[in-house]
């Protein structure tokens, strides 16, 4: 069976903060690492694909990184603000057919 | 516009019932997938096909029925309704993965149906 591990589970940051969270994966089960920003009652946002090694991707504020060999990645929110309050969710691919292993997610809330 | 929508988003119902949860994409995808949002609040896939063809089928109970008339649609239809099918169902789409290491396309998921079983 495998594991997706997203820590923390929950965060409070005040606004202006920055912070990252960590997903860790089984490295030999590898095809690709999908970020998701989750608000309650909506559609899970796609962040980022990535599948290479090294790979580090950016889209405004938030930014991840890619370790494949030690099964990880980290997202990064730089300068949080309140509208960045929701759950994170990595999920891991194994193999080409869609098949989404997700983590439980970290819950940011953002104070103002 | 909504690229997956899905309906209905609430659905309460008795038990022993048979109820459908549509599923569309307007994205052009070839593939389509169910997951379901379990009582520890992961999200785990229970269905997906490719071209209306089904390809994953996780342990699902077989009161569950995946119907995909076109690629544009995915249903899910329950028969015999129990009250632990309550629970947030999603559906998603995305092109296929393709077969080289580099290829990781993005997954696009609706909005999700909450299903309470009374």
């Amino acid at each position: 069976i495998l594991n997706v591990e997203q820590s923390p589970q929950s965060l409070h940051v005040q606004e202006g903060d920055s912070t990252n969270f960590t997903c860790s994966f089984p490295s030999s089960n590898f095809y690709a690492l999908h970020w998701y920003r989750w608000e309650t009652a909506k559609s899970p946002e796609a962040l980022f694909v990535m599948t290479l090694n090294g790979d580090e991707k950016k889209k405004g504020r938030i930014s991840a990184t890619l370790n494949t060999k030690e099964g990880y990645s980290y997202l990064y929110i730089k300068g949080s603000q309140p509208e960045d309050s929701a759950t994170y969710l990595c999920a891991l691919s194994s193999s080409n057919t869609g098949k989404l292993i997700f983590g439980q997610g970290t819950t940011l809330q953002v104070k103002p | 516009d909504t690229a997956v929508s899905q309906t209905p988003k609430y659905l309460v119902t008795q038990m022993g019932n048979d109820k459908s949860i549509k599923c569309e994409q307007n994205l052009g995808h070839d593939t389509m997938y169910w997951y379901k949002q379990d009582s520890k609040k992961f999200l785990k896939i229970m269905f997906s096909y490719n071209n209306k063809e089904l390809i994953i089928n996780e342990t699902v109970p077989n009161r569950f029925s995946p119907k995909s008339p076109d690629k544009a649609h995915l249903n899910l239809h329950i028969n015999s309704l129990e009250l632990g099918d309550s629970a947030v169902y999603f559906c998603a789409s995305s092109q296929y993965q393709g077969m080289d290491g580099s290829s990781g396309n993005t997954i696009y998921f609706g909005e999700g149906s909450w299903l309470t079983v009374v």
